[in-house]
């Protein structure tokens, strides 16, 4: 069956650092990935989302790449802040045309 | 434009009792989706609800679970005798159709005594 990991351990960054959190998947060839963050006590927000045929994709200090090779996205925050502090979920296409499947998310904390 | 609205935002219920969870999507919106998430875990499928169509339930873990949706606006999530293992947060999503990105509502965390 479709099996997505994110590194269930907190990622302790300090603030101004690159913050890069994981997202393999295996037994599976997603046409698309998502990016979500969540924070404690909210439903959880859209950041990017990568196609299979794209290689990196950029939003402000964002940056998502996808190794299909790897079955492998690194999201990356730049010249992080306290504020980046969250929640960050990975999510593949589930194979139909809205399912999606989702990693149990990697909790970030940046600190000042 | 408003978001996804959830209520209750908290529910506590005693084990057997019946609850009932609403959702109301961003208008214009004909894609629905439930979800549950347990604490620590990912989001779990439930159901999709999309316009007028047949609504895939293949999610619901038992038959104790079940939704409704009237036309394309409020949803309500039901679960009947509750269990302990009901607990978690219920999240709801809408989206436009055929589009990947979905808009999530706050929340309903329930917890069941």
């Amino acid at each position: 069956s479709q099996k997505i990991e994110q590194n269930s351990e907190a990622l302790n960054i300090q603030e101004g650092k690159t913050a890069t959190l994981t997202c393999n998947y295996t037994n599976y060839s997603p046409a698309y990935l998502q990016w979500y963050r969540q924070d404690p006590g909210r439903g959880p927000v859209f950041l990017l989302l990568i196609r299979e045929n794209e290689k990196e994709k950029r939003k402000e200090r964002l940056k998502v790449t996808f190794d299909t090779t790897l079955k492998q996205s690194l999201f990356h925050i730049t010249a992080s802040q306290p504020a980046d502090s969250a929640t960050y979920l990975c999510a593949l296409d589930g194979g139909s045309n809205y399912q999606l499947i989702w990693g149990a998310g990697t909790k970030l904390i940046i600190k000042p | 434009g408003a978001g996804v609205s959830q209520s209750p935002s908290n529910k506590v219920t005693e084990k057997g009792k019946d609850v009932e969870l609403r959702c109301d999507p961003i208008s214009g919106h004909t894609a629905l989706y439930w979800y549950r998430q347990r604490l620590g875990q990912g989001l779990e499928f439930l159901i999709y609800f999309q316009g007028n169509s047949a609504p895939d339930k293949s999610g619901l873990p038992s038959d104790r679970f079940s939704a409704e949706r009237t036309g394309e606006s409020v949803s309500t999530l039901t679960i009947q005798r509750t269990q302990q293992e009901d607990s978690a947060v219920y999240l709801c999503a809408s989206s436009f159709p055929d589009k990947e990105t979905q808009y999530f509502g706050p929340g309903t965390r329930l917890l069941v005594l």
